[in-house]
């Protein structure tokens, strides 16, 4: 079984910018978490979808928004980059809910310049 | 909100020395509580999670955590650590309920020869 994969794996933006990260789950997996995870802050929650529907949301900006698909890839959006953003995302991917076992993927190093 | 503490930042051991990472959790009614492993370069992985039952939880690489409710801890140990046991293990707690697993700032565990 193919684990989580992400897209890409390292970016480079600039300030004003916006990007589109991906994220394929586990086959059969339904719930999409995405996490940012920096030096300073850690592991913070961004968002977590199930079905296509978003469930739950950590508190972030507005400019942080994502959406998932019917065949439960997920996408995630940062509009108006800002240099603060520079930051490791990963998505994790479970069978329904956080409470089981949450499969990470390798994640995607944006650095915003 | 529910919080996430790991005390110590950076944990430096020999190899074959016992070794225990602590992790505090704000109280709440009802927790499940995982620990996760980060080599570098990598996403996560889970190593062992807390839901109910056993306050003893196993691990197979020989890691092992106890759920502590009173002292609302759920520290990480190991009775021997290996070179290959150099990683950064962060602590989540799930709050029964919320699909938002909250971390901690993680531990980097250093086994030295």
């Amino acid at each position: 079984k193919a684990g989580v994969t992400q897209t890409p794996r390292y970016l480079i933006k600039t300030r004003g910018q916006q990007v589109t990260l991906s994220c394929s789950p586990i086959s059969g997996h339904r719930s999409v978490s995405w996490y940012q995870q920096t030096p300073g802050q850690g592991l913070q929650f961004l968002f977590e979808y199930f079905s296509e529907t978003q469930r739950n949301k950590g508190n972030f900006p507005g400019r942080f928004s994502g959406r998932q698909f019917s065949n439960s890839r997920s996408e995630m959006n940062v509009s108006t980059l800002e240099l603060g953003d520079s930051a490791l995302y990963l998505c994790a991917s479970s069978l329904e809910a956080a409470i089981y076992e949450q499969y990470f993927g390798p994640g995607t190093r944006l650095t915003v310049t | 909100a529910q919080s996430v503490t790991q005390l110590d930042s950076q944990v430096p051991v020999f190899e074959e020395a016992p070794v225990e990472l602590r992790c505090n959790y704000s109280s709440s009614v009802s927790v499940y509580l995982f620990w996760y492993v980060q080599y570098p370069n990598q996403g996560l992985q889970l190593l062992l999670k807390y839901l109910s039952g056993s306050t003893l939880v196993e691990s197979i690489n020989g890691f092992e955590a106890e759920f502590n409710k009173s002292q609302t801890s759920f520290h990480l140990r190991k009775p021997s650590v290996h070179i290959s046991d150099t990683a950064e293990y962060f602590c989540a707690v799930l709050e029964g309920g919320s699909e938002k697993l909250v971390f901690g700032k993680g531990t980097k565990l250093t086994v030295n020869p």
